[in-house]
């Protein structure tokens, strides 16, 4: 079965660099959710969409902007990054109240 | 407000051992989900368990159980016969329903560390 699948995988960005983050959730499934997960902590909720409009924002820095495209895939655009902003990324989509999906996150470096 | 309180940080049994692992939530909501994700080393969330409010339910999947009481906000996990690739973080974690069908999103706890020591 497709699963959520999140580009690149691996992702080395130097300090004050722009990084955008890809996000293609289960065929279908009309909402995506944005997390991020610092070293050592739990997965911290970002912004979510629901059919392309923003449903809710969370702890999402300024520098951070988000959309949802009329495919359904989502990207993460994050500017002048800081070394604080390195973590893994998830995102996760969801359909009709049935639960959400993780995809296998996409771990940014910041050097 | 929705709240995931994993009291114990890390745990290390040895191997066939049996580990409980605990979950205490609060929400508002009388309709909301629990789930339980394993996090191994290599970093992707694995989804275990998804479980509404309104089913109290035990569950058992193979060395796994988990135990809902609504009485206490406990949704406590279980492995039995614990085997070293058992060893993760394990996130226990909350979500409340959201009208027309949807979900909200997921609130984590602070993640248990397991230790399997062969």
């Amino acid at each position: 079965a497709a699963g959520v699948i999140q580009s690149p995988r691996h992702l080395i960005k130097e300090k004050r660099e722009t990084a955008t983050l890809k996000c293609y959730p289960i065929p279908r499934h009309d909402t995506v959710y944005w997390y991020q997960q610092g070293p050592g902590q739990d997965p911290q909720f970002l912004i979510s969409f629901y059919e392309k409009m923003q449903s809710d924002k969370g702890s999402i820095p300024d520098r951070f902007s988000a959309q949802q495209f009329s495919d359904y895939h989502s990207e993460l655009n994050m500017s002048s990054l800081e070394l604080g902003d390195s973590a893994l990324y998830f995102c996760a989509s969801s359909l009709g109240g049935r639960g959400a999906f993780f995809g296998q996150g996409t771990r940014l470096t910041v050097v | 407000a929705q709240k995931v309180t994993q009291a114990q940080t890390e745990i290390s049994v040895v191997e066939k051992e049996d580990v409980t692992l605990d979950c205490v939530y609060e929400t508002r909501d009388t309709t909301y989900y629990l789930f339980w994700y394993k996090q191994p080393p290599s970093g992707e969330l694995v989804f275990l368990i998804r479980r509404n409010s309104f089913d109290e339910q035990n569950e058992i999947s193979g060395r796994y159980s988990w135990n809902f009481q609504k009485s206490t906000s406990s949704f406590n996990f279980t492995i039995t016969a614990s085997q070293v690739v058992d060893s993760a973080v394990y996130f226990c974690a909350l979500s409340e329903a959201e009208p027309m069908n949807r979900d909200d999103k997921i609130i984590f706890g602070k993640g248990t560390r397991l230790h399997i020591l062969p």
